[in-house]
């Protein structure tokens, strides 16, 4: 069974450009999370999907940041514009039910 | 609010050694979960343990295994006949009954060396 997936592995954008970073959850799990791990800092929550639908969005840092989950499968983060602070690495994780997380490799984002 | 502490940024032991390292978290809740996570160098995060905090037996799997002290709110995890490929970055985490936010710790840097 395949894990969880992430592209890119890594990315290097300017300030002011966009990203968008894809993660594919274990096939048959409904719950998807994103994390992010800023430079010297604690793994973050970011938000739950439960299929299609924002369960929790409340770890999301500001407007800048999309997170979508077309279809209840795969899922999207897109920050625009990104920012300086927005650079570190973006885990995405899932789960069948709300117990055990599994997660991806992490894509890191860095933008200069 | 929840906090998971990790006292220790960076351990190395030789082969085959025991090594034991610390968390402690803080929260008000009686139900919750508590789990270490190993992530090796350039490589995914992988669940190590799991323990859930109404059960009183320690958690083990294999070479790995739990010191829960509930009232102490200490959850330390020991690595025993450490292996190369025990090198990695190890994450205790939280997360309460009925939630799916984990919180993390910021991690220790294990070192298993030849």
């Amino acid at each position: 069974e395949a894990g969880v997936t992430q592209f890119p592995s890594h990315s290097v954008i300017e300030k002011g450009q966009t990203v968008t970073l894809r993660c594919d959850p274990i096939s048959g799990h409904d719950n998807l999370y994103w994390y992010r791990r800023v430079m010297g800092k604690e793994i973050k929550f970011l938000l739950h999907f439960v299929k299609e639908s924002k369960q929790d969005e409340s770890g999301m840092p500001n407007n800048r940041f999309l997170a979508e989950r077309t279809g209840g499968t795969y899922s999207t983060l897109k920050v625009q514009p990104a920012e300086l602070e927005d650079s570190g690495v973006y885990f995405c994780a899932s789960s069948p039910d709300r117990g055990t997380q599994y997660f991806g490799p992490g894509t890191r984002l860095t933008v200069l | 609010a929840q906090t998971v502490t990790q006292s220790q940024p960076e351990m190395s032991v030789q082969e085959a050694e025991t090594v034991t390292l610390s968390c402690t978290y803080d929260t008000s809740e009686n139900n919750y979960y508590l789990f270490w996570y190993k992530q090796p160098p350039s490589r995914q995060m992988i669940l190590v343990i799991r323990q859930e905090a109404y059960k009183q037996q320690n958690a083990t799997e294999n070479r790995f295994s739990v010191n829960f002290q509930k009232a102490a709110k200490s959850f330390s995890l020991k690595i025993s006949d450490s292996q190369l490929g025990d090198t990695a970055m190890y994450f205790c985490a939280f997360m309460k009954q009925r939630d799916d936010k984990i919180i993390f710790g910021k991690g220790t840097r294990l070192h298993i060396l030849p």
